[in-house]
C-alpha cells in the first residue's frame, strides 16, 4: 500500500495569502494518478486537481499543482476566504487502488 | 452527470450487520461507464476508500475490510449496495458513495453528499 503523508497538518494563513500544500508518497506515484481534493465542513470532497497538474473543471487558476516521484505540491497563489478549507491528496495505484493523505487544514490566522 | 445518495441506518449496534444504499441518478448503474465505489472518513479523519463493484458484479476490496465487506448491485433500482458485518466502534464514520470513471479512473468526481454511521449500543 502506498502511504500518503501530507504536511503540515494545519496552515494558518491570511487571505491574499500564498498556501504550499506538501503531499509525500512512500513509494513513487506516476504524476497524472496524484489527486488533490478540498473538503468544507459538512460537504464531500471536492475534486480540485485531476492529476498533479491539471486542475478539474471549473477550478480557477489560482489553484495549482506541481511534483513527480514522491514528492507533490498544491499551491493556491492567493488565498480567497471561500479557500479555507481541508484539501487531501490521493494517489491511484494497486492494492489498495485508492489511498488518501491525512489531510491539510487551511485556517484563518 | 451522474447524481448519488446514500441511505441507511444511522445507528448499528456493535457486532451487528452495518448495510447503506447508494441510489444512482443520471445514469444507468450497468453503462459500463464507471466504478462504483465506498468511501468513508472516521470524524475528524481523514478518507479511507472501502471498496468497489464494476457494472459486471466485479468487485475490489480493501484488503483491510475484504473479510467483512460485501458491495453489489441492485439493476432494477439503479442502486448499489453495501454490507459490512461484525461491527465495532471503529466502524463509525460518515460514509460515501462515489464514482470514477472506466476512461479516468485515478480520481472520484461524483460524490454523495454522505451518511453517518454511529457503531454504538
Amino acid at each position: 500500500e502506498i502511504v500518503l503523508t501530507q504536511s503540515p497538518d494545519t496552515l494558518s494563513l491570511s487571505p491574499g495569502e500564498r498556501a504550499t500544500l506538501s503531499c509525500r508518497a512512500s513509494q513513487s506515484v506516476r504524476s497524472s494518478y496524484l489527486v488533490w481534493y478540498q473538503q468544507k465542513p459538512g460537504q464531500a470532497p471536492r475534486l480540485l486537481m485531476s492529476g498533479a497538474s491539471s486542475r478539474a473543471t471549473g477550478i480557477p487558476d489560482r489553484f495549482s499543482g506541481s511534483g513527480s516521484g514522491t514528492d507533490f505540491t498544491l499551491t493556491i497563489s492567493r488565498l480567497e476566504p471561500e479557500d479555507f478549507a481541508v484539501y487531501y491528496c490521493q494517489q491511484y495505484g494497486i492494492s489498495p487502488p485508492w489511498t488518501f493523505g491525512q489531510g491539510t487544514k487551511v485556517e484563518f490566522k | 452527470h451522474v447524481q448519488l445518495q446514500e441511505s441507511g441506518p444511522g445507528l448499528v449496534k456493535p457486532s451487528q450487520t452495518l448495510s447503506l444504499t447508494c441510489a444512482v441518478s443520471g445514469d444507468s448503474i450497468t453503462s459500463g461507464r464507471y466504478y462504483w465505489s465506498w468511501i468513508r472518513q472516521h470524524p475528524g479523519k481523514g478518507l479511507e476508500w472501502i471498496g468497489y463493484i464494476y457494472s459486471s458484479g466485479d468487485t475490489n476490496y480493501n484488503p483491510s475490510l475484504r473479510s467483512r465487506l460485501n458491495i453489489s448491485l441492485h439493476t432494477s433500482q439503479n442502486q448499489f449496495s453495501l454490507t459490512l458485518t461484525s461491527v465495532t466502534a471503529a466502524d463509525t464514520a460518515m460514509y460515501y458513495c462515489a464514482t470514477t470513471t472506466v476512461l479516468a479512473p485515478h480520481y472520484f468526481d461524483r460524490w454523495g453528499q454522505g451518511t453517518l454511521v454511529t457503531v454504538s449500543s
